[in-house]
C-alpha cells in the first residue's frame, strides 16, 4: 500500500458524459501527478500540481481539467467523454517537486 | 520515435533464473531513472531509484545506468514466481521537470 488513495475504483459511463476522479496523496506529500494508462499508449503524464498550483502539463486534452484543493487532495475532471478515453487513470504523489513518485491503485474508466 | 524504448516481451523464465530487463532512451537530459513493477494493471510499485550513472543494489534487484550509452538495466537474481509482473522503466530530468516518461513495460513470467 503506497498511501495514495483513489476513488472510485471503477467507473462505467456513456459517451458525452462527465466524470470526476479523486485522489488523496500520501500524508505530507505536496505534489500530485495524474497519469493515463491505455492499452495502446502506455503510461502517459497528464498534469502535475504542487501545493495547490499547476506546475506542469503533458498531453492533456482540453476536455480534461484538474485541480488541487487546500487539503491537498486532487480531482481530475473528464468531460464530453469519448470511447477512446477508456483507460486506467493513476494518481501519484511526492513530497517535493523532483522526489520519488508513489502511485495510487488507479481508477478504471470504461466509456460505452 | 519514442523517448524511451522498452521491449514489451513477453519474457518467460524458469524459477531461479537471472532476469535482465532493459530500456534505451534518446533524451540526454534525463537524470533520474526508476523501475516500477505493475501487477495486472494495478498501481505501479517503485522498485529502484537511481540518480545519474552507476549501479544500485537492493536485495535481489540491481539497477544499472549507463548515461553514455543511454541505456538502463534491471537485473533480478534468483527470480521467483511472485516476480511475475510487468516491469516499467521511467525517467525524468531537468528539462522535463519531475514528470515521468515511461517505457511501455516488459511482461515477465517466472515459471515454477
Amino acid at each position: 500500500d503506497s498511501g495514495v488513495t483513489q476513488t472510485p475504483k471503477h467507473l462505467i459511463t456513456a459517451t458525452g458524459q462527465r466524470v470526476t476522479l479523486r485522489c488523496s496523496p500520501r500524508s505530507g506529500d505536496l505534489s500530485v501527478y495524474w497519469y493515463q494508462q491505455s492499452l495502446d499508449q502506455g503510461l502517459q503524464f497528464l498534469i502535475q500540481y504542487y501545493n495547490g498550483e499547476e506546475r506542469a502539463k503533458g498531453n492533456i486534452l482540453e476536455r480534461f481539467s484538474a485541480q488541487q484543493f487546500p487539503d491537498l487532495h486532487s480531482e481530475l475532471n473528464l468531460s464530453s467523454l469519448e470511447l477512446g478515453d477508456s483507460a486506467l487513470y493513476f494518481c501519484a504523489s511526492s513530497v517535493a517537486l523532483a522526489d520519488t513518485q508513489y502511485f495510487g491503485p488507479g481508477t478504471r474508466l470504461t466509456v460505452l | 520515435q519514442k523517448e524511451v524504448e522498452q521491449d514489451p516481451g513477453p519474457l518467460s523464465v524458469p524459477e531461479g533464473a537471472i532476469v535482465s530487463l532493459n530500456c534505451t532512451y534518446s533524451n540526454s537530459a534525463f537524470q533520474y531513472f526508476m523501475w516500477y513493477r505493475q501487477y495486472s494493471r494495478k498501481g505501479p510499485e517503485l522498485l529502484m531509484y537511481t540518480y545519474s550513472s552507476g549501479n544500485k543494489e537492493d536485495g535481489r534487484f540491481t539497477a544499472q545506468v549507463d548515461k553514455s550509452s543511454k541505456y538502463i538495466s534491471l537485473f533480478i537474481r534468483d527470480s521467483q514466481p511472485s516476480d511475475s509482473a510487468t516491469y516499467l522503466c521511467a525517467m525524468s530530468g531537468k528539462t522535463s521537470g519531475s514528470r515521468l516518461t515511461f517505457g511501455e513495460g516488459t511482461q515477465l513470467t517466472v515459471n515454477p
